[in-house]
């Protein structure tokens, strides 16, 4: 079946530091891959996505590349700040008609 | 302003009765589906609609139903509540495309619900 899976969590930085959250995929077939944002009390955001590999997702300062051949799509910034924290969740989507499948989410804090 | 829209925010109920949430679009997206939360395993997809009278089963569909009767409004039903469907709620629209997956998904603030 089709699966997400991210670093666990939670991952504690400080403020300017590089972040890198890992996330890979299972699928049966070519995806398009997302990164969500999700703020304390509040739904999800889309943070970026790309559709096909070597698709590059950029927004905020982050970015993600889609690796076909590595099935991944890390999530990176160069330089964090407090206002950054939040729960990060990867997903991917088959095909037109098809569900959704989400990672577990990793937190993220960013002391100042 | 484009938004997705649930209520209630907040519902306590007791084993066994009915309960319906609400979730309504004004983007007219085709796309719309209900999530749950529960922590460590992040977002599940209960149901999803790809348009009016269209439904399909996400991964966790068991104990819950949907309709999809006009395409701004996609109720979830649960008809006997049991306390292992205490969670968060989300629902979720989005605009369908026909190549490369859908488009952004706009979610709903979310409701908690708890069954004693």
């Amino acid at each position: 079946g089709n699966s997400v899976t991210q670093m666990e969590g939670p991952v504690t930085l400080s403020e300017e530091a590089f972040l890198t959250i890992n996330c890979t995929y299972t699928a049966t077939g070519y995806p398009s891959l997302f990164w969500y944002v999700q703020y304390p009390g509040e739904g999800l955001q889309l943070l970026l996505k790309a559709t096909k590999a070597d698709d590059k997702g950029s927004n905020k300062g982050f970015e993600a590349t889609y690796r076909k051949e590595t099935t991944s799509f890390h999530l990176e910034k160069g330089s964090v700040q407090v206002s950054d924290s939040a729960v990060y969740f990867c997903a991917l989507k088959l095909n037109y008609g098809q569900n959704f499948v989400f990672g577990p989410g990793t937190r993220l804090s960013v002391l100042p | 302003e484009a938004q997705v829209t649930q209520n209630p925010r907040y519902l306590i109920t007791v084993t066994g009765k009915k309960l319906t949430v609400t979730c309504s679009q004004n983007m007219n997206h085709e796309y719309m589906s209900w999530y749950r939360q529960d922590p460590g395993l992040g977002l599940r997809q209960i149901y999803y609609s790809m348009n009016v009278e269209v439904t399909d089963k996400g991964d966790v569909p068991e104990g819950y139903k949907v309709s999809r009767k006009e395409k701004r409004n996609f109720p979830l039903i649960l008809e006997s509540p049991s306390p292992n469907q205490t969670s968060l709620y989300f629902c979720a629209s989005s605009r369908e495309v026909t190549s490369g997956g859908s488009d952004t998904q706009y979610f709903g603030p979310g409701t908690r619900l708890t069954v004693l």
